[in-house]
């Protein structure tokens, strides 16, 4: 079972819609967790980071449910320019390493 | 500029002739690490270094070396490539405490085709 899975999709959506991303992890020692942004052959970039409280950035609403082992990511009045690949992302640190795991990401793409 | 830099961007090389990624970073970060990226696979982890002349294995160590000997540089080799090493990589660095922030600071990205 891979550490941190997500749906790969693609999700198709219209803009201006909500749309919503779910990622598991299996590691219950995973101490935090975030969410990056991918566009098409380019390098992953840090979109948010998730509390258990959820946070809020702008459009964007991150959810953690330790209990469930489950992330969460809503995307409210999609832009054109969401569309990317969002990683989901465990940290742990296990005997001085310090790791982030990624998931294998779930492909958005905004339909005008 | 913060920024991560990797060279060369784009590689055809064919299989046993040894070759180097180069990565470097202008941030001072104690941390860097080289991921590949593969279709249904996702980011994973070769090797990481937690600071100069401090390396070890990440999850898919097999076929590559790595030195810090300097704190800015840390160089991906592969000895002897091979078709399976056909992938993307990416460096990354970040400073201590990645635990908190997230956030590792990326290169671009080498494209490699090993034939």
């Amino acid at each position: 079972r891979k550490e941190v899975e997500q749906d790969p999709g693609p999700f198709n959506v219209p803009e201006g819609a909500t749309v919503a991303f779910n990622c598991t992890y299996s590691n219950s020692a995973s101490q935090s967790f975030f969410w990056y942004r991918q566009d098409c052959r380019k390098e992953p970039k840090l979109l948010m980071s998730v509390y258990s409280s959820g946070n809020e950035d702008g459009r964007f609403t991150a959810q953690l449910n330790r209990a469930s082992q489950y992330i969460s990511l809503l995307i409210r009045d999609s832009k054109l320019s969401d569309s990317a690949t969002y990683l989901c992302v465990a940290y742990i640190s296990n005997f001085g390493n310090e790791k982030l795991t990624f998931g294998t990401g779930t492909r958005l793409t905004i339909i005008p | 500029e913060a920024q991560v830099t990797q060279n060369p961007r784009y590689l055809i090389t064919v299989t046993g002739k040894k070759l180097t990624v180069t990565c470097s970073q202008n941030m001072n970060h104690e941390y860097m690490s080289w991921y590949r990226q593969d279709p249904g696979l996702g980011l994973r982890q070769i090797y990481y270094s937690m600071n100069v002349e401090v390396t070890d294995k990440g999850d898919v160590p097999e076929g590559y070396k790595v030195s810090r000997k300097e704190k800015r540089n840390f160089p991906l080799i592969l000895e002897s490539p091979s078709p399976n090493q056909t992938s993307l990589y990416f460096c990354a660095s970040s400073s201590a405490g990645t635990r908190y922030t997230g956030e590792q600071y990326f290169g671009p990205g080498t494209r490699l085709t090993v034939t």
